[in-house]
């Protein structure tokens, strides 16, 4: 079955600073990966996706993620942070169960952006 | 606007007293679900529905019912809401649940914070 592990349920970087969001996932057969964000008393939102076409994509508010099917991974990144990137980020997985494609959740992780 | 609405945004509410928070979408969706968010917890399935009259449980479905008679509208039912419900709600919905569809990932409305007291 599949499954998302996000490392780390907060993460603190100063403004300026790189991103580094972490998650990691377990599938059996080639994944479709997504990142969404949560900005605060929102709903959530698509970010980017990683559907098998190139390693590295590139999402909304130049944010990318890159992945490694080596390490079973799909970090997020972001080269300096801004203010307006605090908000919680949320890691998924496509999985196929009761005959119908779904969405498995990470737990979340929190970024806090420090003046 | 293409958006999934969800009613009320806050809720406070006391143990047993039956509610019912409405999830509408404009999209002509099939596929709608339910999440539960809590901290630490990340998102966990409620129940979902690939089309009218078509539900099935998700991850934590004791507790809550919901109905779907029209294609737009995805009501979420708590008969007797009790302490351990009090959490923030998200409905989503999608094309129907097929590799292409999901591409394009789900869209969410804007949550329900329910306290139950």
């Amino acid at each position: 079955a599949q499954s998302v592990t996000q490392l780390g349920s907060h993460v603190s970087v100063s403004e300026g600073a790189l991103v580094l969001l972490r998650c990691n996932y377990s599938s059996s057969v080639p994944p479709y990966l997504f990142w969404y964000v949560q900005y605060p008393n929102q709903g959530l939102q698509l970010l980017l996706k990683y559907t098998s076409a190139a390693t590295l994509v590139k999402g909304i508010n130049g944010f990318e993620a890159e992945f490694k099917k080596s390490e079973t991974s799909f970090h997020l990144t972001k080269p300096s942070a801004h203010m307006s990137d605090a908000a919680e980020y949320f890691c998924a997985v496509r999985t196929f169960m009761d005959s119908n494609y779904q969405l498995i959740w990470g737990a979340g992780t929190k970024l806090i952006i420090k003046p | 606007e293409a958006q999934v609405t969800q009613n009320p945004r806050y809720l406070i509410t006391v143990t047993g007293k039956k509610l019912t928070v409405t999830c509408s979408q404009n999209m002509n969706h099939e596929y709608m679900s339910w999440y539960r968010q809590d901290p630490g917890l990340g998102l966990r399935q409620i129940y979902y529905s690939m089309n009218v009259e078509a539900t099935d449980k998700g991850d934590v479905p004791e507790g809550y019912k919901v109905s779907r008679k029209e294609k737009r509208n995805f009501p979420l039912i708590l008969e007797s809401p009790s302490p351990n419900q009090t959490s923030l709600y998200f409905c989503a919905s999608s094309h129907y649940g097929t590799k292409t569809s999901l591409d394009y990932g789900y869209t969410f409305g804007s949550g329900t914070r329910l306290t139950v007291v």
